[in-house]
């Protein structure tokens, strides 16, 4: 069964301290997976697409990269506005749909 | 830049009521998408939608759901006779072919 895992539920950072969330995931055959960031009572907002291992796509303070069984997002000196529940779904070949994880609710405290 | 748009952005509805949420997609967008998300859970897959068909649904997805493409700019999903359990937010989202998915801002839909 295709699935999606995300480490750690919550993490809380002063302004400026770097760190890295986990997504790991098991698909029968990746067809790409995508990193979202959502605000409370908000609908995901699209960060990044991966689509093969080796790759990294970067977005300001954000960069995504991808293995063959996990993703990262890391969070280089972040600020307070970047407090989110960050999202990461898989889409597996032959489906459109996208599986979710649970999230990681990022807190930056300045 | 262009965004996905639902409406309304609150609804209501007393349980065995119908329910139409709607959402306007990107404009040059050709698939579309309903998914939904129980308070403090994940977001769920409910259906895609291209050609004016349906092209995935999930188990979720039950005779009491439909959706519709009632004009260029719409798409909507319905709910025939609402259940405690359908409260959640609702999201619509577009995508130009079958990769990247840009979602609307949802519609919290309460069942009492």
């Amino acid at each position: 069964e295709d699935q999606v895992t995300q480490s750690p539920e919550a993490l809380r950072l002063q302004e400026g301290e770097s760190s890295s969330l986990n997504c790991s995931y098991t698909v029968s055959g990746l067809r790409g997976l995508f990193w979202y960031r959502q605000d409370p009572g908000k609908g995901p907002e699209f960060l990044f697409t991966l689509y093969s291992a080796g790759e990294e796509k970067e977005k300001e303070r954000l960069k995504a990269t991808l293995t063959k069984k996990e993703s990262f997002l890391h969070i280089t000196a972040p600020k307070p506005e970047d407090s989110a529940t960050y999202l990461c779904a898989v889409q597996a070949r032959g489906t459109d749909k996208l599986i979710f994880g649970t999230g990681t609710r990022l807190q930056v405290f300045p | 830049e262009p965004e996905v748009t639902q409406t309304p952005s609150h609804q209501v509805t007393q349980m065995g009521q119908e329910v139409i949420l709607r959402c306007v997609p990107i404009s040059n967008h050709l698939y579309f998408y309903w998914y939904r998300q129980i308070l403090g859970q994940k977001v769920e897959f409910l259906v895609s939608f291209y050609n004016n068909e349906i092209s995935e649904k999930s188990e979720i997805f039950d005779d009491q759901f439909s959706v519709e493409r009632p004009d260029g700019s719409n798409f909507t999903l319905k709910i025939r006779s609402t259940k405690l359990e359908d409260s959640a937010m609702y999201f619509c989202a577009s995508s130009i072919a079958t990769d990247t998915q840009y979602f609307g801002p949802g519609t919290r839909l309460t069942v009492l």
